[in-house]
């Protein structure tokens, strides 16, 4: 069965601009979830996405958002690109994303804001 | 909200020693406690889980100890290989659906 796949697996882009990153789940699992790992503050929660609903979020800024499709496929974008949004987003996938349910990362996407 | 704590940030063996890694929490509603092991250029992959119904799991050579009442855990690998050294992150899971992960130790065996 496939993984987490992540799309693109680098992107350089410079402040001010937006970004989308995609993220397409192991198949059948319907929730996914996005991450932002960075040398400082290690890996954070963003948001979790279930049924094209947004379920959960962490405590980032509006700037960040994202969107589940029928598919369960998922974007996230980020508005207004600052330094600080320079970072590796990594998605991960369950099944159905309940309490206690093991989440299966992607390799994710690498960005670097000039 | 939940803090998790992750000692130490680098640690170092010669190849067939044990490696213990350790974790403290904050919130005493955690009740999931994954374990992650990311090599350089790819995703965190899970290497072995603890629910809080159990105080010890183990998978070949991976162990974790969980302590519910001094909130803390635990990964031990033993008998450590080359291929073991990677970044490994522990996380717990308090409430809702969000893993909060400890900053996470560079274990390096030397052969």
């Amino acid at each position: 069965k496939a993984g987490v796949t992540q799309t693109p697996r680098y992107l350089i882009k410079t402040r001010g601009q937006q970004v989308t990153l995609s993220c397409s789940p192991i198949s059948g699992h319907r929730s996914v979830s996005w991450y932002q790992q960075t040398p400082g503050q290690g890996l954070q929660f963003l948001f979790e996405y279930f049924s094209e609903t947004q379920r959960n979020k962490g405590n980032f800024p509006g700037r960040f958002s994202g969107r589940q499709f029928s598919n369960s496929r998922s974007e996230m974008n980020v508005s207004t690109l600052e330094l600080g949004d320079s970072a590796l987003y990594l998605c991960a996938s369950s099944r159905e994303g309940g309490f206690a349910e093991t989440q299966y990362f992607g390799p994710g996407t690498r960005l670097l804001v000039l | 909200g939940e803090n998790v704590e992750q000692h130490p940030s680098t640690l170092s063996v010669q190849e067939g020693d044990s490696a213990v890694i350790k974790c403290t929490y904050s919130d005493s509603a955690s009740n999931y406690f994954p374990w992650y092991k990311q090599e350089l250029g790819k995703g965190p992959q899970l290497i072995i889980d603890i629910r809080s119904n159990v105080g010890e799991k183990k998978d070949q050579r991976i162990a974790v100890t969980l302590n519910k009442t001094a909130k803390h855990f635990s990964l031990h690998i033993t008998e450590t290989q080359p291929e073991d050294s990677a970044v490994y992150f522990c996380a717990a899971c308090a409430s809702g659906y969000a893993l909060n992960f400890g900053k996470g130790t560079s274990l390096l065996v030397t052969p």
